[in-house]
């Protein structure tokens, strides 16, 4: 099936610094990709809808100015966490949909800010 | 917007036993529904998925799911659990122009030796 991978999968940060979390297409093109976060033991959380070429959709309460989402390829999405704070620790997993609506999960980044 | 619930926090089976996770949604059309499953600190690994055609899905390593319109469930099944088995397993379902989807708590599974 079609790989989606993400980097890093782990990093560790300072407060206040800022992190970049990328999610690739392998081998399909994504028009359209989706940040989760998940907190231990707790169900993924949509973050936002991010559209090739166009401004991410961010769902009700992320903070789109913490939350920076670029989608500039139709094969990479990045988020970047900016000023990053230790309640931002957790576990940050993107996917992406193909052609055919089918999506696919990267293997997940764990953030842990300090 | 669509939603997910899982019932059951915490399951506890006998390996070789049979499994049953439940799964309910609410959706006004028929939507996209998933089963994924999750080790530790790992990612999603999805098992079966269902669009539309035969209600009944089957999926990777044993697994099938029914499509029940009448109760909105979509409940993951496996007749014989094996200790590999043993994560977390969530309901997904998908839908709206984005097919964004939208997870279900999950069910968290053990299997006893």
């Amino acid at each position: 099936g079609a790989v989606v991978s993400q980097h890093p999968s782990r990093v560790i940060c300072k407060s206040g610094t800022s992190v970049k979390i990328e999610c690739r297409s392998l081998d399909f093109q994504a028009t359209t990709m989706f940040w989760y976060r998940q907190f231990p033991k707790q169900s993924l959380m949509l973050m936002a809808t991010s559209n090739e070429g166009s401004k991410a959709t961010y769902e009700q309460g992320v903070e789109k100015d913490k939350f920076l989402i670029n989608h500039a390829s139709l094969t990479l999405s990045t988020l970047t966490v900016t000023s990053a704070h230790p309640e931002d620790s957790s576990f940050y997993i993107c996917s992406a949909r193909d052609l055919e609506r089918e999506l696919f999960f990267g293997e997940g980044s764990r953030l842990t800010v300090l | 917007a669509q939603s997910v619930t899982q019932p059951d926090i915490h399951i506890t089976v006998s390996e070789g036993a049979s499994l049953e996770l439940r799964c309910n949604y609410s959706y006004g059309a028929t939507p996209y529904l998933f089963w994924y499953v999750q080790s530790p600190g790992q990612g999603l690994q999805l098992l079966l998925k269902y669009f539309s055609g035969d209600t009944l899905v089957q999926g990777i390593k044993g697994f099938e799911a029914e499509f029940k319109r009448s109760q909105s469930s979509f409940n993951l099944r496996k007749p014989s659990v094996h200790w590999s088995d043993a994560a977390e397993y969530f309901c997904a379902v998908g839908a709206g122009r984005n097919n964004d989807m939208r997870f279900g708590a999950g069910t968290r599974l053990t299997v006893k030796p």
